[in-house]
């Protein structure tokens, strides 16, 4: 399969505790987006990164989320002291470039209880 | 801020006939768009794209239109299936302001296929 991988596909957490989510992009993509999505809403865009650099932020992403794309290739995104707030699915997606075809992992389904 | 939103939450059709689902979105510099199905439990999936110097492109049994007079983005799915039942999201992209090409979503469209 070489598409965009996520990892796990479902995580279950006690609310205070910190969780890590991986991404892997399809191959030779330099894009590699981070998006959230509850029930019933849209992909909410949280961060993205243009090789290993962190491009752009939004404001849904709070201090106690980090991402980070070290090598250029996979990338992380930890969430710590999880809150109830933060259920959600947790959306990876790459492109070659901006404006160009970006294609979604399966995502990784966290509920925090 | 501007997004992108959809006209209908909801659309229903007869399995066999053709299918219509429209988005308006805001934001003149907007000149990426792509339309994504996505099934319950599963991430988007990619269907068609098209940039802000088209009005049209068509895929295997599906076209988009686009109309930027109205800002206006349509996505036509012809002789509609059951597989096609799914919630469809149009996402804009463009560089302005501090966003270069990052896709932003409106809240999307059920489509629900009758047999």
């Amino acid at each position: 399969d070489t598409g965009v991988s996520q990892d796990p596909r479902h995580k279950i957490t006690k609310r205070g505790q910190n969780v890590t989510f991986r991404c892997d992009p399809i191959s030779e993509h330099n894009r590699l987006y981070w998006y959230r999505q509850t029930l019933g809403q849209g992909p909410e865009f949280l961060t993205y990164f243009q090789n290993e650099a962190q491009l752009e932020k939004s404001r849904l992403l709070s201090d106690r989320f980090s991402a980070e794309r070290p090598k250029g290739s996979f990338s992380t995104l930890e969430i710590q002291r999880t809150e109830q707030g933060d259920s959600a699915m947790y959306l990876c997606a790459s492109s070659r470039a901006a404006n160009t075809e970006a294609f979604f992992g399966q995502g990784t389904r966290l509920t925090v209880v | 801020g501007e997004n992108v939103g959809l006209h209908l939450p909801t659309l229903s059709v007869q399995e066999g006939d053709n299918s219509i689902i429209n988005c308006a979105y805001s934001n003149s510099a907007s000149d990426y768009f792509i339309w994504y199905k996505q099934e319950s439990g599963k991430g988007p999936q990619f269907i068609i794209d098209i940039r802000s110097n088209m009005d049209k492109r068509q895929g295997q049994r599906v076209t988009v239109l686009l109309n930027k007079t109205v800002k206006h983005l349509s996505l036509q799915i012809a002789a509609t299936q059951p597989g096609d039942s799914a919630v469809y999201f149009c996402a804009e992209s463009g560089n302005y302001g501090g966003s270069q090409g990052n896709l932003i979503f409106g809240k999307g469209t059920k489509l629900s296929v009758k047999p």
